[in-house]
């Protein structure tokens, strides 16, 4: 089976820097990918990670470690704009196919 | 690139009736897929094309639903007597092989 975990709401403050986990357990596994989505919007492609380390992207750095099936997203400056749906997702078989966390709603505060 | 459209944004039907959505995906990707989303849940797989051939479909697709992708371009999904808990909001995605899915703004479906 597939199980993707992440916190389900966020809470942080505009300017300051919040970092959203995920940890998977999948049947076979192709890469990690975080897609953000607005509400009422499509999930917009964020990150992609295959090897272990860390990916920076502008404000935002996505880190894996494959050995312990973990994942972060870190968004750094953060903006009221940042408020949304992060969604975790893990590439499993062929075809690109993505299993979805339920993803993890951040609200940015003043 | 325009991007991933759907048709309609928004769809409400009543229970038994069929309903059909359209999607046409960004014109040089070879991979359609469509995925469904309820309410605070992450999207869920429902069936994938590579050009014209499916070649998988979830178990969550009931016998109900059908997706066709005829000439490698658009691609329809079509829910037979639909249901209450169809409702939901469908997605369709596109890409090249191997790199990352773009998704349409969805088919949101309200079964009364």
């Amino acid at each position: 089976g597939q199980n993707i975990d992440q916190p389900t709401e966020m809470t942080a403050t505009e300017g300051a820097i919040v970092q959203i986990n995920c940890t998977y357990q999948t049947s076979g596994f192709n890469g990690l990918f975080w897609y953000q989505q607005h509400a009422g919007e499509a999930p917009t492609f964020l990150s992609y990670n295959v090897l272990d380390g860390l990916e920076e992207k502008g404000r935002f750095s996505s880190f894996l470690s494959r050995s312990k099936g973990y994942s972060y997203l870190l968004l750094k400056e953060l903006q009221m704009k940042d408020s949304a749906s992060y969604l975790c997702a893990v590439q499993t078989g062929g075809g690109n196919k993505l299993t979805f966390g339920t993803g993890t709603q951040l609200k940015v505060e003043l | 690139d325009t991007g991933v459209s759907q048709d309609p944004r928004h769809k409400i039907t009543k229970r038994g009736q069929n309903v059909t959505f359209r999607c046409d995906p960004i014109s040089e990707h070879n991979r359609l897929y469509w995925y469904r989303q309820t309410l605070g849940q992450g999207p869920e797989f429902l069936t994938y094309f590579q050009n014209e051939a499916q070649l998988e479909k979830s178990r969550l697709l009931s016998d109900r639903f059908s997706a066709e992708r005829p000439k490698g371009s658009f691609s329809t999904l079509e829910i037979q007597r639909t249901e209450q808990g169809d409702s939901a909001m469908y997605l369709c995605a596109s890409s090249f092989t191997d790199s990352p899915l773009h998704f349409g703004n969805g088919t949101r479906l309200t079964v009364t």
